[in-house]
């Protein structure tokens, strides 16, 4: 039973730049939700995604978005990327929308901003 | 601010100890909380969970109490083992967010031998 996993691993780019990051949820799970974790600091929430729309959304600019496919896997957009942006990108899944379940995390996405 | 918060960022142990970790949080109506175990590198792994109609749960080595009096909970690992040392954060769905997950800053655990 594969757990949440996230791809890539490891990611560089430069200012100004877009990016894609991708997820694939806990298999079983539906919602997929989003956070940017900063060294040192605990994940913040980005947005959270169910039935292929976002239902919440945390206090980040337009220039991050999202989508999620009908099999349940979600991509997360950065547009314009700034220095700032440099964080471990999660991905987290449960069953439902229901707040008193389980959140699971992939691995996640190191971006660099150079 | 923060919903939860961790009392202490650093908490050393040594091996076949016990650890405790602690917790505050500031929302009454929280009725949902979770411990992650994040080894670096890696994402946030769950440990346990506990609903507010329970101040005890216990898990495999790990207890969690909740005390909504004082709004606060523990994480209590027993007979620590070096693979426990990780950063631990509380957890709990913000109500005011859609539910999204509200973490504080963590604590690190490190256990010696």
């Amino acid at each position: 039973d594969a757990g949440v996993t996230q791809s890539p691993t490891h990611l560089i780019k430069t200012r100004g730049q877009q990016v894609t990051l991708r997820c694939s949820p806990k298999s079983g799970h539906d919602t997929v939700s989003w956070y940017q974790q900063a060294l040192g600091q605990g994940p913040q929430f980005i947005f959270q995604y169910y039935e292929e729309e976002e239902r919440q959304r945390g206090n980040f600019p337009d220039r991050f978005s999202g989508h999620q496919f009908p099999n349940y896997s979600s991509e997360l957009n950065v547009n314009a990327l700034l220095l700032g942006d440099s964080a471990l990108y999660l991905c987290a899944s449960r069953r439902g929308t229901a707040h008193n379940q389980p959140q699971h995390f992939g691995d996640g996405t190191r971006l660099s901003i150079l | 601010g923060e919903s939860v918060g961790l009392h202490l960022p650093t908490l050393s142990v040594q091996e076949g100890d016990n650890s405790i970790i602690n917790c505050a949080y500031s929302n009454s109506a929280s009725d949902y909380f979770i411990w992650y175990k994040q080894e670096s590198g890696k994402g946030p792994q769950f440990i346990i969970d506990i609903r507010s109609n329970m101040d005890k749960r216990q898990g495999q080595r790990v207890t969690v109490l909740l005390n909504k009096t004082v709004k606060h909970l523990s994480l209590q690992i027993a007979a620590t083992q070096p693979g426990d040392s990780a950063v631990y954060f509380c957890a709990d769905p913000a109500p005011n967010s859609g539910y999204a997950l509200n973490f504080g800053k963590g604590t690190s655990l490190l256990v010696t031998p």
